[in-house]
């Protein structure tokens, strides 16, 4: 089926311990996005990527990597979990940046205790 | 600053009551996009509607329609006779072609309609 697709979608991990959340997308979008949800802050760019290989910073990157090898992936690593990362993180992708409307994911819970 | 304000956090009405969602933004750039999507309780984010700001034309799409007036940097939705199907979080967001991380989300409004 065609659509954007996040594993796991919902992960508990320990403070400190590296985590990866996953994010697959079958339209051959370029541009691909990580986002995270938190009460009172609506959602929040973290990296995007414009094409495979080419990724940027958005609002919120520090403590997250990305990257791009192929056009359909796109995994965060969370490299040390830390409590203040617990969130909904959403990933979504679209034909351009600006200009077209996104699709999403439908999230992933995680909680770092 | 904020650049996208929902100041209403959270709505209630009654199903069949109309009810409007405001949307304030702020830039300085004269091309931009508007967006709303919705948030239903299964989570994932729906696309309802872009708006670009050369385009002042009030939309309608059901019982969907949208507000668009520059003049008070104001992008409104109005759900007209609401149903339960409609409550979910909706969000505003404001798209500037100038800039590197230049996709701004309202922290949205959260919409309860009650049977």
């Amino acid at each position: 089926d065609a659509g954007i697709t996040q594993s796991p979608r919902y992960k508990i991990t320990e403070t400190g311990r590296q985590v990866t959340l996953m994010c697959h997308q079958t339209w051959s979008h370029s541009y691909m996005f990580w986002y995270r949800q938190d009460l009172g802050h609506g959602l929040r760019l973290i990296y995007y990527s414009a094409a495979a290989d080419i990724t940027d910073k958005g609002e919120v990157p520090d403590g997250y990597v990305v990257s791009r090898s192929k056009t359909e992936n796109f995994p965060l690593t969370l490299e040390s979990a830390t409590r203040s990362q617990t969130s909904v993180y959403f990933c979504a992708s679209s034909e351009s940046f600006q200009t077209t409307e996104a699709f999403f994911g439908q999230g992933t819970r995680l909680t770092v205790v | 600053a904020q650049k996208v304000t929902q100041a209403q956090t959270e709505i209630s009405v009654v199903e069949k009551e109309d009810v409007t969602l405001d949307c304030v933004y702020e830039t300085r750039d004269t091309t931009y996009y508007l967006f709303w999507y919705k948030q239903p309780p299964s989570g994932e984010l729906v696309f309802l509607i872009r708006r670009n700001s050369f385009d002042e034309q009030n939309e309608i799409s059901g019982r969907y329609s949208w507000n668009f007036q520059k003049s008070t940097s104001s992008f409104n939705f109005t759900i007209t006779a609401s149903q339960v199907v409609d409550s979910a979080v909706y969000f505003c967001a404001l798209s500037e072609l100038t800039g590197a991380n230049n996709l701004f989300f309202g922290t949205g409004t959260r919409l309860t309609v009650i049977p």
